[in-house]
């Protein structure tokens, strides 16, 4: 069956980087595009990013460009988002969904919080 | 900007219908998909494409697209129903992808 399992929950200072890793299985890994969304306390969803796993191509959306970096490894199936510069603003669960190019999210990894606080 | 309005709130006894509606300009050339979110747990897809139900999800989640509005149905809400739902589709392009702001359930 299809999984998507995230990395566990992070606490990070202001100014600092945190990645955040998306282990799938149950599927050819190369065959969807891994997207991020993120979603703060209260609020609602917020797309990222994606990866395309099979070429390793990213998109990322206007607000994160600069900051953000989508990755993979196809020998473990797996791919990483990783955030720098972060502020009090960053503070979310972010999760990875296993998609078409920009819809279609299926599957969902279980969410991966991450506070950011000095 | 490219933008995807949803009703902030809907709120329906139990048996009765739930209407969520999602208005967005490039709707009538994109898709749209409906995710449900409850409390603390991931979002789950219960419409993709406009009207399709992927397996599992029941019979009375329905959806239904007209021009630049989509529009995610209930049939008979159970207190189960009770969630956060959230329209999504893309630009004209099909490269940004956009999620409505969110439509909280209540079952009264």
């Amino acid at each position: 069956q299809v999984q998507l399992v995230q990395s566990g929950a992070a606490v990070k200072r202001p100014g600092a980087s945190v990645m955040v890793s998306c282990k799938t299985s149950g599927y050819t890994f190369t065959g969807f595009y891994i997207h991020w969304v993120r979603q703060a306390p209260g609020q609602g969803l917020d797309w990222m990013g994606r990866v395309n796993p099979d070429t390793g191509g990213t998109n990322y959306a206007q607000t994160f460009q600069g900051r953000v970096t989508m990755t993979r490894d196809t020998s473990i199936t797996t791919a990483y988002m990783e955030l720098n510069m972060l502020t009090s603003d960053d503070t979310a669960v972010y999760y990875c969904a296993r998609g078409e190019i920009s819809s279609n999210f299926d599957f969902w990894g279980p969410g991966t919080p991450v506070t950011v606080s000095s | 900007s490219y933008e995807l309005t949803q009703p902030p709130s809907v709120s329906v006894s139990p048996g009765q219908t739930a209407t969520i509606t999602c208005s967005g300009d490039a709707l009538p050339k994109q898709y749209g998909f409906w995710y449900q979110q409850k409390p603390g747990q991931a979002p789950v897809m219960v419409i993709y494409k406009d009207t399709k139900r992927p397996s599992g999800i029941p019979e009375r989640f329905s959806g239904s697209s007209s021009g630049t509005t989509v529009t995610l149905t209930i049939n008979g809400v159970q207190a189960e129903d009770e969630a956060d739902y959230y329209c999504q589709s893309s630009d004209r392009s099909d490269t940004l992808v956009l999620f409505g702001g969110g439509t909280k359930l209540t079952v009264l």
